[in-house]
């Protein structure tokens, strides 16, 4: 069973941050906490992954909370583009780095 | 980021009969590979993970008889459906990692009919 919740679909204004919340309470002290999205019929795209800090790319920001159980992907300023599925995942069983897909956030962002 | 293809984007096919989807690291070389199916409006389920020179460890509940999964080469995993019915019909999609990162590439998908 996937390791993640997540709504399973938000709004966002044009423009506007999106943040989107993941919940992963059973998370162990070892495992990442990767962001994908994935555009209709293709593969995932990644996002950013993060194991404690708060990271920050080109695409966007992952703030972790400090016990771990919960993060929150942020697209600084939402497009139109932007809109599809997202998914957050929690690396699987360490040696394999496979991963469990949950049932991801549908964005939808707004014009 | 690192770039996996697969082939073909699209196939169909008839009842009954076999089809071999290619899955290849482009520049870099994976010792494992994993592959998906995805029905529509759906999540990505894991099937198997691939293991170069070894054998396919399969997912509870996914036949290794009819999804058949060689990884020959560290640049190369096939899966084949075999006897493919219609209810076998999905999106496949294969993903890689290097050895020294922890994230999974994906591939584009490859979209199977079968009639």
């Amino acid at each position: 069973d996937a390791k993640t919740t997540q709504p399973t679909s938000m709004d966002c204004a044009e423009g506007r941050a999106a943040n989107l919340p993941c919940n992963h309470s059973t998370i162990s002290g070892n495992e990442y906490v990767y962001w994908y999205r994935q555009i209709h019929s293709q593969g995932p795209q990644y996002i950013i992954h993060g194991l404690k800090n708060n990271e920050t790319n080109e695409m966007a920001s992952l703030i972790i909370t400090e016990d771990r159980k919960s993060s929150t992907l942020i697209l600084p300023h939402a497009t139109l583009r932007d809109t599809t599925v997202y998914y957050c995942i929690v690396r699987g069983t360490s040696g394999t780095y496979k991963y469990i897909f949950g049932t991801g956030t549908r964005l939808k962002v707004l014009a | 980021g690192a770039v996996v293809s697969q082939h073909p984007s699209r196939v169909i096919c008839k009842s009954g009969t076999s089809v071999k989807i290619e899955c290849r690291s482009l520049d870099f070389q994976a010792t494992t590979m994993f592959w998906y199916r995805q029905f529509p409006k759906k999540s990505l389920m894991l099937m198997a993970t691939s293991n170069e020179g070894s054998k396919a460890t399969y997912e509870q509940g996914v036949e290794k008889d009819k999804f058949l999964i060689n990884h020959a080469s560290l640049t190369l995993s096939t899966l084949t459906v075999t006897s493919a019915h219609p209810e076998d019909s999905s999106f496949y999609i294969c993903s890689a990692g290097r050895e020294s990162e922890d994230t999974q590439y994906f591939g584009p998908g490859t979209r199977l009919t079968v009639l």
